[in-house]
């Protein structure tokens, strides 16, 4: 069965510094890879996702993350974060074949900027 | 420029109460989906349907029912609540096979008492 673990639960970082939220997943099949951002009291909207190609994606707000097969890893990037970051990120796999469309999600990392 | 509607958005019950979570999207999407998010654990998935007249079984289905009434709504019930599931709740939606990902609703925030 497919997991995410997403390493940090909880990540601080100063305005205009960069950060990475770290996400590993296991399976041994091709995947589909999202990231997911969820604001205070909001639901979740996606950020950027990895279907097939380039192993950087670009979304928005200016995250990009970068598909590493051989470490089964999806991490999140920011080279310069500001206070409206500040929220919950969602790492999630699925799996291209399966008719079901499941998302299997990890834990979440919270991202908090200070000023 | 709906998308993906869950009502209501707050609910207090009391133990052994029942309620419905009500979710519809109008986006043509075929498939639906019922999370619960608890802190530290993120999104499980309760219930889904994949398609019109489907509904199977996630990963945390004890103690929910629900009932795809439509291509366009997909209802949550809970037939007798226990403070275990206080939780947010979220509906998504999606097209299977686009790799689309999903759409959420904004939550329901329910508390047990």
């Amino acid at each position: 069965a497919q997991s995410v673990t997403q390493l940090d639960s909880q990540v601080p970082v100063f305005e205009e510094a960069p950060v990475e939220l770290r996400c590993n997943y296991s399976s041994s099949v091709s995947v589909y890879l999202f990231w997911y951002v969820q604001y205070p009291n909001q639901g979740l909207q996606l950020l950027l996702k990895y279907l097939s190609g380039s192993t950087l994606v670009k979304g928005i707000n200016g995250f990009e993350a970068e598909f590493n097969k051989s470490q089964t890893s999806f991490h999140l990037r920011k080279p310069s974060v500001h206070i409206s970051d500040t929220a919950e990120y969602f790492c999630a796999v699925s799996d291209p074949s399966s008719n079901t469309g499941k998302l299997i999600f990890g834990q979440g990392t919270t991202l908090q900027v200070k000023p | 420029n709906a998308g993906v509607t869950q009502t209501p958005k707050f609910q207090v019950l009391k133990t052994g109460q029942s309620m419905t979570l009500q979710c519809a999207q109008d986006m043509n999407h075929n498939s639906m989906y019922w999370y619960r998010q608890d802190p530290g654990m993120g999104l499980r998935l309760i219930y889904y349907s994949a398609s019109e007249g489907t509904t199977d079984k996630g990963e945390v289905p004890n103690g929910y029912n629900v009932s795809r009434l439509n291509k366009r709504e997909f209802s949550l019930r809970l037939e007798s609540a226990a403070p275990s599931q206080t939780s947010v709740y979220f509906c998504a939606s999606s097209h299977i096979g686009t790799g689309d990902g999903y759409t959420f609703g904004s939550g329901t925030r329910l508390t047990v008492v």
